[in-house]
């Protein structure tokens, strides 16, 4: 059983479709996060919300946009992708602090067609 | 900047016998911590182990110990007595201090194969 939770797991979108990703923590951190992980390529950071305050942006697409609307909850919400950004989508959540290790979500693993 | 690097795409090692899995990092900052997951074929990512810039002493847990170099910025992750379950992709990550935290970055991952 995890603290932190994903949904969906699975999520099969067209390029003209808004949908959301949705994590939510229990466990009292202060930080989340959003990475992508393609095939055979390693986990992207995308963005980082502290104190429900998004304090890193890598650059991602505008056609990703995240919420955060309390700390313990973060929302992907997706529109107009393309199939390239099919991917396994995991959010992460942490304390504050160098020391701190982050727990995971199962994901959600996203097709594009 | 920071960056995490691990040079092995893949390792295979017998049951029951030790591997090393390599990891080397690059950073400005004096205090960071480094980090070990585990990542199963369910997708889900799974802590292992943690290391401080600042600990004297190699982080231990259970089978897994790292084999932490301060000089030559390494932390290189040994799993003893390996076994069937162990079998997943390992990923290296370090994180620097600051106020906010600051970000968690991932080296590329090692897929390690346990023969019976």
């Amino acid at each position: 059983e995890t603290g932190v939770t994903q949904t969906p797991r699975h999520l099969v979108m067209g390029m003209t479709n808004k949908k959301s990703l949705k994590c939510e923590q229990h466990l009292g951190h202060n930080a989340m996060y959003w990475y992508k992980q393609s095939a055979k390529k390693p986990l992207e950071l995308m963005f980082v919300y502290s104190l429900e305050e998004r304090v890193e942006n890598n650059s991602v697409p505008s056609r990703f946009s995240p919420e955060c609307p309390n700390s313990s909850h973060l929302f992907l919400h997706l529109h107009t992708l393309q199939p390239e950004d099919s991917a396994l989508y995991l959010c992460a959540s942490s304390q504050s602090g160098s020391s701190a290790e982050a727990f995971f979500g199962q994901g959600t693993r996203l097709t594009v067609v | 900047a920071q960056k995490i690097t691990q040079t092995q795409p893949g390792m295979f090692v017998q049951e029951k016998e030790a591997v090393t899995l390599d990891c080397t990092y690059d950073t400005s900052d004096q205090s960071y911590g480094l980090f070990w997951y585990k990542q199963p074929s369910s997708g889900e990512m799974i802590f292992l182990i943690y290391q401080g810039s600042y600990d004297e002493q190699n982080a231990t847990e259970g089978r897994y110990s790292l084999n932490f170099q301060k000089a030559r910025k390494s932390a290189n992750l040994v799993i003893s007595a390996s076994q069937l379950g162990d079998s997943a992709m390992y990923f290296c990550a370090m994180r620097e201090g600051g106020p906010q935290g600051g970000k968690l970055i991932f080296g590329q991952g090692t897929e390690l194969s346990v023969k019976p």
